[in-house]
């Protein structure tokens, strides 16, 4: 049974345009989401994170957003360039046992100029 | 520094063959966690240590082993290697949850 799910394996955007890619749990108990970002044959590299006690977080071009009641988060990429296409993870935690990390499947974002 | 080093970077195993993954960091990371990515399924939590000296099982644990003799080395080992253990292989670190890992660049293990 999946605890993170993200239902878009694959999502393509203009260059300069916003990328939201979108992802759900259904795990009440996490208290920590992140994404990951994952360029081919490379390890994934972290991007942002957020607490459940935040709607928002905010770096640079990538912000996130958190609807606890929905059990759904968001990352938008504003704007969008062509080193933005990568396979992105979402990720959540639960404090409470152990903290590990359990991924969604991925969305592969494709970025056109 | 280099982070998190894993080796191999490409393995080819026949059934029933074993073999050691090593991964090493020079973060002075408490914290290591081994996972596999398998293609549709994202990454999976097969054995994690919080610590030298510790292991502990994660989501996907069977048909392999780990050891933490040492803080800066995790491995993971494969006793008798089978079709379904192809997988790229993700050694990661982290100075303690909540889970900003740090990864190394993977292994690509295909089992014949």
């Amino acid at each position: 049974d999946q605890q993170v799910k993200q239902n878009s394996p694959s999502l393509s955007v203009q260059e300069g345009r916003i990328s939201i890619l979108n992802c759900d749990y259904t795990n009440s108990m996490f208290d920590y989401f992140l994404w990951y970002k994952k360029y081919p044959a490379e390890g994934p590299t972290f991007l942002i994170s957020i607490s459940s006690i935040k709607d928002k977080n905010e770096d640079g071009r990538f912000t996130v957003f958190l609807n606890k009641s929905a059990k759904h988060l968001s990352l938008h990429i504003v704007p969008s360039q062509p080193g933005d296409s990568a396979v992105y993870f979402c990720a959540a935690s639960a404090l409470r046992s152990q903290g590990n990390l359990i991924f969604g499947k991925g969305t592969k974002l494709s970025v056109k100029p | 520094n280099a982070g998190v080093t894993q080796t191999p970077k490409f393995r080819v195993l026949k059934t029933g063959q074993s073999m050691t993954l090593l991964c090493a960091q020079d973060m002075n990371h408490e914290y290591m966690y081994w996972y596999r990515q398998d293609p549709g399924m994202g990454l999976r939590l097969i054995h994690y240590s919080v610590g030298e000296g510790t292991t502990a099982k994660g989501e996907v644990p069977d048909g392999y082993n780990v050891s933490r003799l040492k803080k800066q080395n995790f491995l993971l080992g494969l006793e008798s290697a089978a079709p379904s253990q192809t997988s790229v292989y993700f050694c990661a670190t982290a100075g303690g949850p909540p889970g900003k890992l740090f990864f190394g660049s993977g292994t690509q293990l295909s089992v014949l």
